[in-house]
């Protein structure tokens, strides 16, 4: 079986904070897929970014970053100078060979950005 | 461009009627998927179907019917067997099972509320 946990339902910041968001996943599959899908207001949710098991390479693009650590399990995801329109619901997912197309999402995490 | 479109957006049901949620693709995915989102909560799988005229239940798939006989097209029909149905329904659209390496493409989603 596999999961994914984010044990923080809602932060709050003020806009220009970072803000890190954190998701912890289980799965005895040693090839998976990890990724992230941000929802804002309107509801569609937008892939954010992918990362397989195989590259721990730790990722930046603009003011986004990721750290993926294998030892313990986590994919952690860092907004840095955050913005108001950052404000949206944070999604993690995991997806192995075992459990074929299916996604696992975590349950999410509320960021709101206050001017 | 390529997208999913859901249809209605909102969707109004009274108690005991079925109402039919509408999914269309033109991403030539082989696979598509149907998730209910309650209210601060993740997403859980309702259906997903890989092939043509072939769909497999999710986890919460009670209360829930299906058909997939189109590459292109994936309605859900909400029964009335279904209890509590009023939430965001989102589906989703990948690349064929052995591409488990690709993330989702979303809908803009349905929001169902019975009245």
């Amino acid at each position: 079986a596999q999961k994914v946990t984010q044990a923080q339902t809602e932060i709050s910041v003020v806009e220009k904070e970072d803000v890190t968001l954190d998701c912890v996943y289980e799965t005895r599959d040693t090839t998976y897929y990890l990724f992230w899908y941000k929802q804002p207001p309107s509801g569609e949710l937008v892939f954010l970014i992918r990362r397989n098991s195989f590259d721990e390479q730790n990722e930046i693009s603009g003011r986004y970053s990721w750290n993926f650590q294998k030892s313990t399990s986590s994919f952690n995801f860092t907004i840095t100078a955050s913005q108001v329109v950052d404000s949206a619901v944070y999604f993690c997912a995991l997806r192995t060979k075992a459990a074929g197309n299916k996604l696992t999402f975590g349950g999410g995490t509320r960021v709101l950005v206050k001017p | 461009d390529g997208g999913i479109t859901q249809s209605p957006k909102y969707l109004f049901r009274k108690e005991g009627q079925n109402v039919t949620l509408s999914c269309e693709q033109n991403l030539n995915h082989d696979a598509m998927y149907w998730y209910r989102q309650d209210p601060g909560q993740g997403l859980r799988l309702i259906y997903y179907s890989q092939i043509v005229n072939d769909f497999q239940k999710g986890d919460i798939a009670e209360g829930y019917s299906v058909s997939r006989e189109k590459k292109e097209s994936f309605p859900l029909t909400v029964t009335s067997a279904q209890k509590n149905p009023t939430a965001f329904y989102l589906c989703a659209s990948s690349r064929k099972d052995r591409d488990y390496n690709y993330g989702y493409t979303f809908g803009s989603g349905t929001r169902l509320t019975v009245v």
